[in-house]
């Protein structure tokens, strides 16, 4: 079984498009972010729920909006895509934080295509 | 800003060689500084370190933090194949368990 589980896995787009990438974990974890991993592989964090209230948000265009319906999921949703959008996107959950040895675990990763 | 720095950008070895990662921050509110490994997909969790000079070990994997430093490096001894990946050193700050990410070592291990 999958712990944490995105879809689509890939994706190819026009420029303007709106799409989605759903994320949804079964570890009964009570914390969720996405992370942006660009060309040159660097992982940037964008944003982190907990218990579907957002905790983190960083420096992300608007078009960029996360939805977390339940703790268990959390999708984010790309309005107006760009060619700078392309990059994969991840998704990770943890148990309250990572304060206390827990780990973060990744989902497999969504990879855009913006053309 | 919060910024992690890793060197060097990549490496490529022989089998059987021994490597070390270096990693250094400058961050507020310091709270962990964790190692992964990634492949193809995910990174995958190898280390968290939160207190300066214990050695973490996992196999022929061992880590260690210098908080004084503000650095940490990772040891792979007698290397394989397999080691050869992208290994990204992560610091946790502040109350929002917030990752802050390296730009990553990719190692390539040749036969």
């Amino acid at each position: 079984d999958t712990a944490v589980s995105q879809t689509p896995k890939y994706l190819v787009t026009q420029m303007g498009n709106d799409k989605s990438i759903k994320c949804e974990q079964n570890l009964g974890h009570d914390t969720m972010y996405w992370y942006k991993q660009d060309s040159k592989k660097f992982l940037k964090i964008m944003f982190s729920y907990n218990n579907k209230e957002l905790i983190i948000n960083e420096t992300v265009p608007n078009r960029f909006s996360p939805k977390s319906p339940d703790k268990a999921h959390l999708n984010l949703h790309i309005n107006s895509l760009e060619l700078g959008d392309s990059a994969v996107y991840f998704c990770a959950s943890s148990q309250a934080g990572l304060f206390s040895g827990n780990t973060i675990y990744f989902g497999e990763g969504s990879w855009l295509t913006v053309v | 800003e919060d910024k992690v720095v890793q060197s060097p950008l990549s490496l490529v070895v022989h089998e059987g060689d021994t490597v070390t990662l270096n990693c250094s921050y400058e961050v507020t509110n310091f709270r962990s500084l964790l190692w992964y490994k990634q492949e193809k997909k995910a990174p995958t969790f190898l280390f968290m370190l939160t207190s300066s000079g214990i050695e973490k070990k996992s196999g022929r994997l061992s880590s260690i933090l210098d908080k004084k430093e503000l650095s940490s490096i990772l040891n792979i001894t007698a290397t394989q194949t397999g080691d050869s990946a992208i290994y990204l050193c992560a610091v946790l700050t502040g109350t929002a368990s917030k990752l802050t990410f390296g730009t990553g070592t990719r190692l390539q291990v040749t036969l």
